[in-house]
């Protein structure tokens, strides 16, 4: 079945690292994403993970995957007050074109 | 602005009226979704498009739904007999063909009030 599922909130002090995971149920996942949303703004592809890697570096972004436990995370480094925002995590499945979404993480950065 | 666009970004209408909404993709995307996302939710899926044809729908979009694209351009979404349960924001995405992934940059969606 399709499910993807994230904690629904997290809070970090400015400057330190966040990790925001996530788990799907779908083992022919082909792409996994995570989508930034801003308040009154579409949402923003962060980045992306092929299903047969591991892990991503994106400048202060790193994805680890772990195909086994089907779990997925999103570490930023040095969080800013600028990061605040949710994050959605999604996958695609072979053979599909739609993606599918979690209920998102609301992530607030404070001083 | 080459973004992907949608009209109205707001829409307030009364049970039982018909509304209907307008996507704007990417000029040489011929790929089109719609998503509907309610609050606290992440968005889902609603239907898809290449070019004008559309390939796949979900079980989500009941017979008050429907949408188009005719030219393979621009895309409405028309719902009929609003329902408070209408009440979302209805999301557009579009996307260039071919390969297994493919980004889909979405518009600021239309967020829908059923009243």
């Amino acid at each position: 079945g399709e499910d993807v599922e994230q904690s629904l909130f997290l809070s970090v002090r400015e400057g330190d690292s966040s990790v925001i995971n996530c788990t799907y149920t779908d083992s022919s996942s082909t792409y996994l994403y995570w989508y930034k949303q801003e308040p009154g703004a579409g949402l923003q592809l962060l980045t992306y993970i092929f299903s047969n890697m591991d892990m991503k570096q994106d400048q202060r972004l790193t994805v680890l995957l772990n195909k086994k436990d089907k779990h997925l995370s999103l570490r930023i480094a040095d969080t800013q007050t600028g990061d605040s925002a949710i994050y959605f995590c999604a996958e695609s499945i072979r053979g599909y074109n739609k993606l599918i979404f979690g209920a998102g993480t609301r992530l607030a950065v404070h001083p | 602005d080459t973004g992907v666009s949608q009209d109205p970004r707001h829409k307030i209408t009364k049970r039982g009226q018909n509304v209907t909404f307008r996507c704007d993709p990417i000029s040489e995307h011929n790929r089109l979704y719609w998503y509907r996302q309610t609050l606290g939710q992440g968005p889902e899926f609603l239907t898809y498009f290449q070019n004008e044809a559309q390939l796949e729908k979900s079980r989500l979009l009941s017979d008050r739904f429907s949408a188009e694209r005719p030219k393979g351009s621009f895309s409405t979404l028309e719902i009929q007999r609003t329902e408070q349960g209408d009440s979302a924001m209805y999301l557009c995405a579009s996307s260039t063909a071919g390969g297994h992934y493919n980004e889909q940059f979405f518009g600021p969606g239309t967020r829908l009030t059923v009243l």
